[in-house]
This record gives structure tokens, C-alpha cells and sequence, in this order.
């Protein structure tokens, strides 16, 4: 059980167009869902966190215009990385919990992003 | 602010040699202490916990405990397999929110 799953695995897209990631939970109902960048190397570096219907909460030096979330449904939430350049570049992973008292997240196996 | 501090890495071990990789954290109060493995190609999967101080928490053979006098977490395995061969993050909780170290890279050999 608490399998997320994320779309794609890997995507290139070219400088200046936006790409959307999708993170889903597939047998239970995240309440809250976060999205995190890893760089090659280093540690995971929380960008937002989502609760299903309400505006995402950006860490400190995340673009919000940039870095677009959207958490429609309890088992859905999506990254848009809008007008992408090369710095966007990174792995970009999702976590997910079930809330109602578990606070364990379970992350997704991450979208590799290559902006050219 | 929160951090956690993690060996550098990649360790490189023999099939049945005793692990331990070093984590401490700054912290203020006594957050919850996580170990997450990422094998290749997977994501994060929660290795142990320690909710507050001298918990151990322990899983697969491995083992941390949670000590507030010297603010660690020490990742300790007594005999390491080939499939052990991932990356281990050290983690705190604040929150509801994760806060990584680094994370090492473990390569067991046969």
C-alpha cells in the first residue's frame, strides 16, 4: 500500500516552454502532497506544499510564478514549470500523506527535467 | 534554522562488514528522526523512525538511536549485503515538513 506514482519519469523540453509533472497517490487520499528538487549529489530541498483545494505554500526563494501547483483532487497534484530554462534542470520528486494523524510521507520515484 | 548533517560519501563496503553512517542534526526541541534508503531508480522509502529521545528505531537488519546529548542518529548495520547498495538520507520532521541531509551513497561489493 501507499504507492505515489509520478508522470512523466523523464521529460526534455526546449527553453522557454512550460512542462507539467503529475503526482498521484493510487490506494489512499493524500491530503497533503509536497514537491521537492533534488540536485545531482545533494539533498532534497522542499519547494511547496499543497493541501487538496487551497493555494500551495512556497519555501522561502521558490518562484510561485514560476514553479505552478495545482491540487485538484485527494489523489492528485501537479508541478507546471512554466517558460523552463537550463538552471530548471533537476530531479523533481513528490511526497505524499494520508494526514487524519500520519504525517509519513510517500514520495513518488521522481521526474527527471532536462531544459535545453 | 533546522539542518541535518550527514558523512560524505560514497562508502564503499565488502559483502558482510559492519556499517555506520554518521547524522546529526541542529534542532530546536526534539523533532522526530527519520531514515529514508533511495534505491536506484526508486523513490524514498522510509527506513526507521525515532519519535523522541533514546528511541531506537530499526528495520532490515539496521538500526539508529536517538541521542539528544550528542543531537545524532547514526545509521549502524552489523553485516551489509550487496542489495543494501543505495542512498541513505537522514532526516528531521518539523512540522509535518521533512528536512534532509545530504544523503550517502552506499556501494557494497561481493
Amino acid at each position: 500500500g501507499a504507492v505515489v506514482s509520478q508522470h512523466p519519469s523523464w521529460v526534455i523540453c526546449k527553453s522557454g516552454t512550460s512542462v507539467k509533472i503529475e503526482c498521484r497517490s493510487l490506494d489512499f487520499q493524500a491530503t497533503t502532497m509536497f514537491w521537492y528538487r533534488q540536485f545531482p549529489k545533494q539533498s532534497l530541498m522542499l519547494m511547496a506544499t499543497s493541501n487538496e483545494g487551497s493555494k500551495a505554500t512556497y519555501e522561502q526563494g521558490v518562484e510561485k510564478d514560476k514553479f505552478l501547483i495545482n491540487h485538484a483532487s485527494l489523489t492528485l497534484s501537479t508541478l507546471t514549470v512554466t517558460s523552463a530554462h537550463p538552471e530548471d534542470s533537476s530531479f523533481y520528486i513528490c511526497s505524499a500523506t494520508p494526514g487524519q494523524g500520519s504525517y509519513e510521507q510517500y514520495f513518488g520515484p521522481g521526474t527527471r527535467l532536462t531544459v535545453t | 534554522g533546522d539542518s541535518v548533517t550527514q558523512m560524505e560519501g560514497p562508502v564503499t563496503l565488502s559483502e558482510e562488514a559492519c556499517l555506520t553512517i554518521n547524522c546529526t542534526y541542529t534542532a530546536t526541541g526534539y523533532p522526530s528522526l527519520f531514515w529514508y534508503v533511495q534505491y536506484p531508480g526508486e523513490g524514498l522509502q522510509l527506513l526507521l523512525k525515532a519519535t523522541k529521545a533514546d528511541d531506537k528505531g530499526s528495520n532490515k537488519g539496521f538500526e539508529a538511536t536517538y541521542r539528544k546529548e550528542t543531537t545524532s542518529f547514526h545509521l549502524e548495520k552489523g553485516s551489509v549485503q550487496v542489495s543494501d547498495s543505495a542512498v541513505y538520507f537522514c532526516a528531521l520532521s518539523r512540522g509535518g515538513k521533512l528536512i534532509f541531509g545530504q544523503g550517502t551513497e552506499l556501494s557494497v561489493k561481493p
